[in-house]
């Protein structure tokens, strides 16, 4: 089976709140993880990328998180906003870039 | 200018049929790749070619050829299509094939056989 996957398949956010999106890994030798968002009828697009030297990188209102301990990831949205509805994909590249199930993330008014 | 184009964007295809997607990019990469996204959006590689050859196989049918002419052009051909064929292929690229990297993809193919 693959080794990423995301805790939850959905999360409903209030526009406005902060969103955090878990993802768990299982192979320890990864070395690169990548957050993409997928919008409806669109292909994957890149949000932010971590080593595994770090435990943390920030982007504009993106922040990851990375525990390799645990071998878990996560992307935190601060201020989520409507044009952030869309589905979620943590990945991890070994020697190929592996990609879990996905989170769908919905954006209330 | 698109970076990574696919066609056809939409296939409706009967059980038994072949049929092919084309996929180019424009940004000057190495490395090209087809990925499957099934109904559950689980997005899963299928080939990966470096700079016209074959670099990734993963357990996938031998009904699926890819074909690379050139490293801009990656193109994917299913033979004797099935029903569980019946997802969304996407195309993408990358500057190396090396382990970090981010990947480039196209708006999706999505096939349907009937």
């Amino acid at each position: 089976g693959e080794s990423v996957g995301l805790h939850l398949p959905t999360l409903s956010v209030q526009e406005g709140d902060n969103s955090i999106i878990n993802c768990a890994y299982s192979n320890s030798a990864s070395d690169y993880f990548i957050w993409y968002k997928q919008e409806s009828g669109k292909g994957p697009q890149f949000i932010i990328d971590i080593r595994s030297n770090m435990d943390k990188r920030q982007g504009q209102r993106v922040t990851v998180l990375l525990n390799k301990t645990v071998k878990h990831l996560s992307l935190q949205i601060a201020a989520t906003q409507p044009g952030d509805s869309a589905v979620y994909f943590c990945a991890e590249n070994d020697y190929k870039l592996s990609f879990g199930a996905g989170t769908t993330v919905t954006v209330r008014a | 200018d698109t970076a990574v184009s696919q066609t056809p964007k939409y296939l409706v295809t009967q059980m038994g049929n072949d049929k092919s997607i084309k996929c180019e990019q424009n940004l000057g990469h190495d490395t090209m790749y087809w990925y499957k996204q099934d109904s559950k959006k689980f997005l899963k590689i299928m080939f990966s070619y470096n700079n016209k050859e074959l670099i990734i196989n993963e357990t996938v049918p031998n009904r699926f050829s890819p074909k690379s002419p050139d490293k801009a052009h990656l193109n994917l051909h299913i033979n004797s299509l099935e029903l569980g064929d019946s997802a969304v292929y996407f195309c993408a690229s990358s500057r190396t094939s090396g382990s970090t990297g981010e990947l480039f993809f196209g708006e999706g193919s999505r096939l349907t056989v009937l």
